[in-house]
Order: structure tokens, then C-alpha cells, then sequence
């Protein structure tokens, strides 16, 4: 299965701030995902990421706020824009790899 | 997709089998469906995945009745360590770029 490791595990940012999530995979990928996970809920699918194309968004997420960049097959990263305490959340990134998705280990965001 | 339902919480005890039910009325000719396992502070993590009939690894058994539209989870003499939220998702694995997507999931507490 994939390995997949998130950059930073965790951070502490100011209101109005922007922050940068890296996903680095072990292996070649065509699709990368992007979910939320606010304290205490399920995951919430931000968006779906293709190497080569502009990422597609779910309902509720814009490019603006979470401008998302996918330059090769094995590396992907999320920005944050303009944070509210809102934004507080783990991020996760994810892989299709064999018809199954692999997940990374998340980045645990405090925005203060 | 396929909405999915099952138990909001499960409590058990070590040394017991734990079968989580899903029911997945929608479910299309072509979606599979797969059990993800989650620990506080980490990403969902792979447990099984299953189109039809019985399907065994050395985690777990995953049975899925002649008309799927349901599933059952079967953990084998549960642990502490077990304790975790257990997410049941539909969807078709063979097609690129649909991500799944996540309901509540069942929170399961193993106790001593």
C-alpha cells in the first residue's frame, strides 16, 4: 500500500495567516484527495486533485481558500488562505492506489 | 453515491467478536464496498474491502448478503487496542477520481 507523510504534523497560526500542508507519497499516483476532519466529525472531502489539471472542488470549498497545487505524481500541497479559528481542523490527505485509498497521518491545524 | 448507516457507538469487551452492521439500501451495480478503522490523531486506515459474499484477511471478515444492500464487519476476539471509529463507505473502486465519502462512522469502545 501507499506511504504517504504530511508536512507539518501539526501547527499553532494567527487569524488572517496562510498555511502551506505538503503530501509526499511513495509511489506514482494519478489521483490525490483532500479531506477535513473538524473536531469530534467525520471526514469532509475539500477536494480531488489531478497531476496536470486544476483540482475540483466540492461544494463548499473554493480555489481562493484552499488553493491546491499537484506539480508530479507523488507530491501534492493544500494551502490554507486567510485563516479563521474556523479553520481549526486535522487535514488529510489521500491516494487511490489498486482501486483502494490510503491516507496520510493529517496535519492538526490551530488557528487562533 | 451510496449513503451509508450504521451505529453511532458499540461497546464491548476484550476477548469478544464485534460485528458492526452497515446498510447501504442504494448501492450501485458497481461500488464496492470498503471499512476504514480510525484512531484519535491519525488517518483512516485501511481494514477491508468486498463486492459480494465473504471476504476474510487477517484483520477482520467482511459479509455482504446476495442483495448488498448491507454489510457486516466481523472483529474477531476484540482488544483495547481495537478501540477506534470504524467508518463503512460505498463506491466504485475502479473508477478514477471519485474519492469516497464519509458518513458518521461507529465510535467502538473495548473495555477490560
Amino acid at each position: 500500500s501507499a506511504v504517504i507523510s504530511q508536512k507539518p504534523s501539526r501547527d499553532i497560526c494567527q487569524r488572517g495567516t496562510s498555511l502551506t500542508i505538503q503530501c509526499q507519497v511513495d509511489s506514482q499516483v494519478t489521483m490525490m484527495f483532500w479531506y477535513r476532519q473538524q473536531p469530534g466529525q467525520s471526514l469532509t472531502l475539500i477536494a480531488t486533485a489531478n497531476q496536470g489539471s486544476e483540482a475540483t472542488y466540492e461544494s463548499g470549498f473554493v480555489i481562493d481558500k484552499f488553493p491546491i497545487s499537484r506539480p508530479n505524481l507523488t507530491f501534492s500541497t493544500l494551502t490554507v488562505s486567510n485563516m479563521s479559528p474556523e479553520d481549526s481542523s486535522i487535514y488529510l490527505c489521500s491516494v487511490e492506489e489498486g482501486g483502494t485509498q490510503y491516507f496520510g497521518p493529517g496535519t492538526r491545524l490551530l488557528v487562533l | 453515491l451510496a449513503k451509508t448507516t450504521q451505529p453511532i457507538s458499540m461497546d464491548s469487551y476484550e476477548g469478544q467478536e464485534v460485528n458492526i452492521t452497515c446498510s447501504h439500501n442504494n448501492i450501485a451495480t458497481n461500488d464496492y464496498i470498503t471499512w476504514y478503522q480510525q484512531f484519535p490523531s491519525q488517518g483512516p486506515r485501511f481494514i477491508i474491502q468486498g463486492y459480494k459474499t465473504k471476504v476474510t484477511n487477517e484483520v477482520a471478515s467482511l459479509f455482504i448478503p446476495a442483495d448488498r444492500k448491507s454489510s457486516t464487519l466481523s472483529l474477531p476476539r476484540v482488544s483495547l487496542s481495537d478501540t477506534a471509529v470504524y467508518y463503512c463507505l460505498v463506491g466504485a473502486s475502479n473508477q478514477a477520481g471519485t474519492a469516497l465519502i464519509f458518513g458518521k462512522g461507529t465510535t467502538l469502545s473495548v473495555s477490560s
